[in-house]
């Protein structure tokens, strides 16, 4: 099992453009989550999939954040246009089922925009 | 929604000695809480979780307490090691998969 993984590690760019996280969940597993980690805020919930579907995306800060999952393996979290203040730790985790069930966390990525 | 505290923010401990982290919550419907770990540069990763019907729950160095009277759960860590230097999150839900983190506590083990 390679474990939830995240593309890509690092991402810098200017502010203004637009950035895609890709993730790749834990086969079998049902749910997937976005989370954000900064220093200020800690980790914060942005929006989690239930079998493709996005269940609550309280989370996500405005609208230039959108997050997709097309397919059971396959999820994008874009942020068009990028601002200095997103600049944070986006993890991608994914649960085999709902309630009570540990999170398993991707490694990460590390983004910057200047 | 549901809100975290946890203490203390940061925890300074002699190897060998004892680490006690403490979580407060406040809906009393939650009854998921897991701990997790998360190295410097890394990914959290859960190292034990309890449920609200058990009020302890005991992992080789790792325990967890739970007093869901007083809305509150507690990791305890005996024989600390070097390798128990990390930034560790509670966490809490009820039964559905907002799990609300605390803010952290980074725990370094001085040799």
């Amino acid at each position: 099992d390679a474990g939830v993984i995240q593309s890509p590690r690092h991402e810098v760019t200017e502010m203004g453009q637009e950035v895609t996280l890709r993730c790749k969940p834990i086969s079998g597993h049902d749910y997937l989550f976005w989370y954000r980690q900064t220093m200020m805020r800690g980790l914060e919930l942005l929006i989690y999939f239930n079998n493709n579907v996005p269940i609550d995306d309280s989370g996500m800060p405005e609208d230039r954040f959108s997050a997709k999952m097309p397919n059971a393996s396959f999820s994008t979290l874009k942020i068009q246009p990028s601002e200095p203040r997103d600049s944070a730790v986006y993890f991608c985790a994914s649960s085999p089922r709902q309630g009570g069930s540990p999170l398993h966390f991707g490694n990460g990525t590390r983004l910057t925009v200047t | 929604g549901e809100n975290v505290e946890q203490h203390p923010s940061t925890l300074s401990v002699q190897e060998g000695d004892s680490a006690v982290i403490k979580c407060t919550y406040s809906d009393s419907a939650s009854n998921y809480f897991p701990w997790y770990k998360q190295e410097l540069g890394k990914r959290p990763q859960l190292i034990i979780d309890i449920r609200s019907n058990v009020g302890e729950k005991k992992d080789q160095r790792i325990a967890v307490t739970l007093n869901k009277t007083a809305k509150h759960f507690s990791l305890h860590i005996t024989e600390t090691q070097p390798e128990d230097s990390a930034v560790y999150f509670c966490a809490a839900s009820q039964g559905d998969y907002k799990l609300s983190f605390g803010a952290g506590t980074t725990v370094t083990v001085r040799a």
